[in-house]
């Protein structure tokens, strides 16, 4: 099983800064099979990215991902309110697909 | 547009079984794998399996193999959950998520969510 581990565990930054998550695989990702989510409180993940930089529909260009191997990252360039949650990477190359534990992204 | 609308909480005894319901509508039924992952308290999500729409084969994350089953009833667009031999670490938010038509295994949209609690 790929265990991915998210570093910082919670960043605090304010609107209009720049974010940068990390989430560190224990072996390489298959292929470019590495997907981030989104979750505000109460609230269910939304997909952010997939194929490590690929923004899913609808979301913003201030949010890219980048990376390889075992190293990814998630930037979002100038932080806005509705961006302070939590952040979950997910590698879907190899079952069972794992998620990280999550960066909280607060004021 | 999608929608995955899931059924109610769910209050369990340890060793009870608990069936999760999501129906699926605004989209092509066939085309699109359905995955469940839960979420306790505090966690990031965990991967419990997969179902195939056509057909109906799943498959499943080792740690639940033996103890979930996941169907699927296309008369009404509804896939099932079900964990038998419920444990108090059981306790977290069920959610179904649909897979990409023709992509790897991430998430595009997701059900409300179920939580399934312990009684105890």
């Amino acid at each position: 099983e790929i265990l991915l581990t998210q570093s910082p565990g919670t960043l605090s930054l304010s609107p209009g800064e720049r974010a940068t998550l990390s989430c560190r695989a224990s072996q390489r990702v298959r292929s470019t099979f590495l997907a981030w989510y989104q979750q505000r409180p109460g609230q269910t993940p939304r997909l952010l990215i997939f194929g490590v930089s690929n923004r899913a529909t609808g979301i913003p260009d201030r949010f890219s991902g980048s990376g390889s191997g075992a190293d990814f990252t998630l930037t979002i360039s100038r932080l806005e309110p509705e961006d302070f949650a939590v952040y979950y990477c997910q590698q879907y190359g190899d079952s069972p697909y794992t998620f990280g534990q999550g960066t909280k992204l607060e004021i | 547009q999608v929608q995955l609308v899931q059924s109610g909480v769910e209050v369990k005894k340890p060793g009870a079984s608990v069936n999760v319901s999501c129906k699926a509508s605004g989209y092509t039924f066939t085309n699109h794998y359905m995955h469940w992952v839960r979420q306790a308290p505090g966690q990031g999500p965990e991967w419990m399996g997969v179902i195939q729409p056509i057909g109906g084969a799943a498959y499943y994350a080792e740690r639940f193999q033996g103890r979930v089953t996941l169907t699927r009833d296309t008369s009404t667009s509804t896939f099932y959950m079900h964990l038998s031999s419920l444990r108090s670490d059981d306790t977290a938010v069920y959610f179904c998520a649909r897979n990409p038509y023709g992509s790897g295994s991430y998430f595009d949209y997701w059900g409300q969510g179920t939580l399934v609690t312990d009684s105890s």
